[in-house]
């Protein structure tokens, strides 16, 4: 039981250059979500699925969009990266549970660095 | 709408002695409450949860929380602090009944000294 997974975990980008992050979970949860950690912002969510086949916008999504491929899997994609967007993504799984709290479960994080 | 702050960046102590990570929330009705721990390079990993009930949680690593409705707080505890607690502490909050995403708090650094 792995948890939540995240590749790769670390990445250097050039200005305008693409790449897609990648996000699996093995809990048999509904929900998954992408966030962004920068220092003194906490965390800000970018995307967000509340099931296979959805994905709804977060606080910060410019500049982003997300596949939910199936249950497991919900992978981030930077279309054209800015020095902007520098920062550690984390994923992270929620499943209904019986006290109807839906507690996150967070991957390792990429740490992503755009020149 | 719901809110989390955590209003010190920064909390150091000594080993040994107690430590309190400060949390206060506001929400619009009944608050599911969260405390995530981030060791250095590393994701978050649930610590503890507040639904309802018993105002003193207790949680992973010998880490409490004491739940105070009528301050709307959720402060973190220790009794004695280890080096090893030193990391980066977040609280969260969510409605009961209500949209399922937590809003999350900017973190506290929690430096525990030798």
């Amino acid at each position: 039981n792995a948890g939540v997974t995240q590749t790769p975990k670390f990445q250097v980008l050039k200005t305008g250059q693409s790449m897609t992050l990648q996000c699996a979970q093995d809990m048999n949860h509904n929900s998954m979500y992408w966030y962004r950690q920068d220092p003194g912002m906490g965390l800000r969510l970018i995307y967000y699925s509340a099931s296979e086949g959805t994905t709804d916008k977060g606080e910060v999504p410019n500049g982003y969009n997300v596949s939910r491929l199936n249950k497991r899997e919900f992978s981030l994609r930077l279309e054209s990266a800015a020095p902007s967007q520098t920062s550690v993504y984390f994923c992270a799984s929620s499943g209904r549970t019986r006290d109807r709290t839906d507690t996150q479960y967070f991957g390792p994080g990429t740490r992503l660095t755009v020149l | 709408a719901q809110s989390v702050a955590q209003p010190e960046d920064q909390v150091n102590v000594a080993e040994g002695n107690p430590l309190t990570v400060k949390c206060t929330y506001s929400v619009s009705g009944n608050p599911y409450l969260f405390w995530y721990v981030q060791y250095p390079n590393r994701g978050l990993q649930f610590l503890l949860k507040y639904i309802t009930g018993d105002n003193l949680v207790k949680g992973s690593y010998g880490f409490e929380a004491e739940f105070n409705k009528s301050q709307t707080s959720f402060h973190l505890k220790k009794p004695s602090a280890l080096v090893s607690d030193s990391a980066l502490y977040f609280c969260a909050v969510r409605v009961s009944g209500g949209s399922y995403i937590p809003t999350f708090g900017r973190g506290t650094s929690l430096i525990v000294h030798p």
